[in-house]
């Protein structure tokens, strides 16, 4: 399973553009890149998946390397209601098995007014 | 959008005592998952679930554990003695086969607090 690697704690202010990075170096060529969003006493929500180069959605962008080692969720213009707990996964889920997709420690992404 | 659904929100149970969580997971998904968070710590796994068979389980998931899909809706998790370090929240997943790595749909979890 790919380890992944991101920083603890990030503090932004309103109307910021935020980029958390994750770092996952034993990436395998089947694996895809998956970050989720956690709000307290809350189930993790999906963000945004992708396997290389840039992916977009309405909610963020997800820019991924051409070595794939690592990856960085982009926040527009961040909210106050952006404050949770961001998690970068790294597997392939495993077409006919059910393999576990494992949670690192997440980056506490903390919004101000 | 369809959801994940778990019963109950929250749920005390004193040590020993045996409990079942309930997940009733989108309904044409196919893979089904376990998570659990201690308050505070970070989502750990516990087992996955596919074609009415564990295919994953963690260190966590031993002896005291269970899943079942007892019917073509329902996905249970059971521990049979609680303990007070079984105390977290719980959380059913489960995952689609429309595309090769579709991802993760997460209920809102249950509460377990062993007393």
């Amino acid at each position: 399973l790919a380890k992944t690697t991101q920083p603890i704690s990030m503090d932004s202010y309103e109307g910021q553009e935020v980029n958390i990075t994750c770092s996952h170096n034993n990436i395998a060529t089947n694996d895809y890149i998956t970050w989720y969003q956690q709000f307290p006493s809350q189930g993790p929500r999906f963000i945004i998946q992708g396997y290389k180069t840039k992916v977009t959605n309405e909610v963020a962008s997800l820019f991924i390397p051409a070595d794939r080692k690592s990856s960085t969720l982009s926040l527009p213009r961040v909210s106050l209601s952006d404050t949770a707990v961001y998690y970068c996964l790294v597997g392939d889920g495993g077409a006919g098995s059910a393999r576990q997709l494992t949670f690192g420690s997440g980056t506490q992404l903390t919004v101000l007014p | 959008e369809p959801e994940v659904t778990q019963t109950p929100s929250h749920q005390v149970t004193q040590m020993g005592q045996e409990v079942i969580l309930r997940c009733v997971p989108i309904s044409n998904h196919l893979y089904f998952y376990w998570y659990r968070q201690i308050l505070g710590q970070k989502v750990e796994f516990l087992v996955s679930f596919y074609n009415n068979e564990i295919s994953e389980k963690s260190e966590i998931f031993d002896d005291q554990f269970s899943v079942e899909r007892p019917d073509g809706s329902n996905f249970t998790l059971k521990i049979r003695s609680t303990k007070l370090e079984d105390s977290a929240m719980y959380f059913c997943a489960s995952k689609g086969t429309g595309s090769y790595n579709s991802p993760l749909h997460f209920g809102n979890g249950t509460r377990l607090t062993v007393t």
